[in-house]
């Protein structure tokens, strides 16, 4: 079953711009994580959160976790046109079997 | 880093033929790995948890004797999908999960179109 809900299911914004995507999610997590794939490609990992971090950095990705909120964001600045992709957010749930569970996912189109 | 390799990368059966995808771990070891479907333009679902020695479990409405799975060492699991049918064509991801350091990584994808 799907954990999380992302929004915008699809976002098109021009090169040089910050593209912003959001991830809901319903239970208590011991981490959530993002993913990008390029279409019809596998799945690269950018960032883990763990729960009890509340911001996390990776070159021109930003990632932020709100526990109390259920919701994470990630944010690419100074996007490329190589960022276009698909974004998935996948959350490790505390209860039960360790597992991910991805989430809608967010389209992203970055125009030259 | 950690490698998890699947084969084939792609292929193309007739209906009622049988089709395995294997996954492999390349430089870990895996008691358990993970099957994925994703139809186009769409999410991951999780299929079912193939444990190394013992049953899989499927996820709910994943029918197990339709998509069989086998983990039959710390390093490889099959996934069979059985009397394909042209609805099963999908992308298969598989993910292990490194039992010393409790990551997962995910396979490259295989690509099955039931013609």
């Amino acid at each position: 079953s799907q954990q999380g809900e992302e929004d915008p299911q699809a976002l098109s914004i021009q090169e040089g711009e910050n593209a912003t995507m959001n991830c809901s999610y319903k239970t208590s997590i011991n981490n959530l994580q993002w993913y990008r794939q390029n279409s019809g490609r596998g799945l690269v990992h950018l960032i883990l959160i763990r729960s009890n971090e509340r911001e996390k950095h990776s070159g021109r990705l930003r990632v932020t976790l709100d526990t109390s909120k259920k919701s994470s964001s990630l944010l690419i600045t100074a996007s490329r046109a190589a960022d276009t992709a698909s974004y998935f957010c996948a959350t490790m749930r505390v209860e039960g079997a360790q597992k991910l569970v991805f989430g809608q996912g967010t389209r992203l189109t970055i125009n030259p | 880093g950690a490698v998890v390799s699947q084969h084939p990368s792609w292929v193309i059966c007739k209906s009622g033929t049988s089709v395995k995808i294997e996954c492999r771990s390349l430089d870990f070891q895996a008691t358990t790995m993970f099957w994925y479907r994703q139809f186009p333009k769409q999410s991951l679902m999780l299929m079912a948890t193939s444990n190394e020695g013992s049953k899989a479990t499927y996820e709910q409405g994943v029918e197990k004797d339709k998509f069989l799975i086998n983990h039959a060492s710390l390093t490889l699991s099959t996934l069979t999908v059985t009397s394909a049918h042209p609805e099963d064509s999908s992308f298969y991801i598989c993910s292990a999960r490194d039992d010393s350091a409790y990551e997962q990584y995910f396979g490259p994808g295989t690509r099955l179109t039931v013609t």
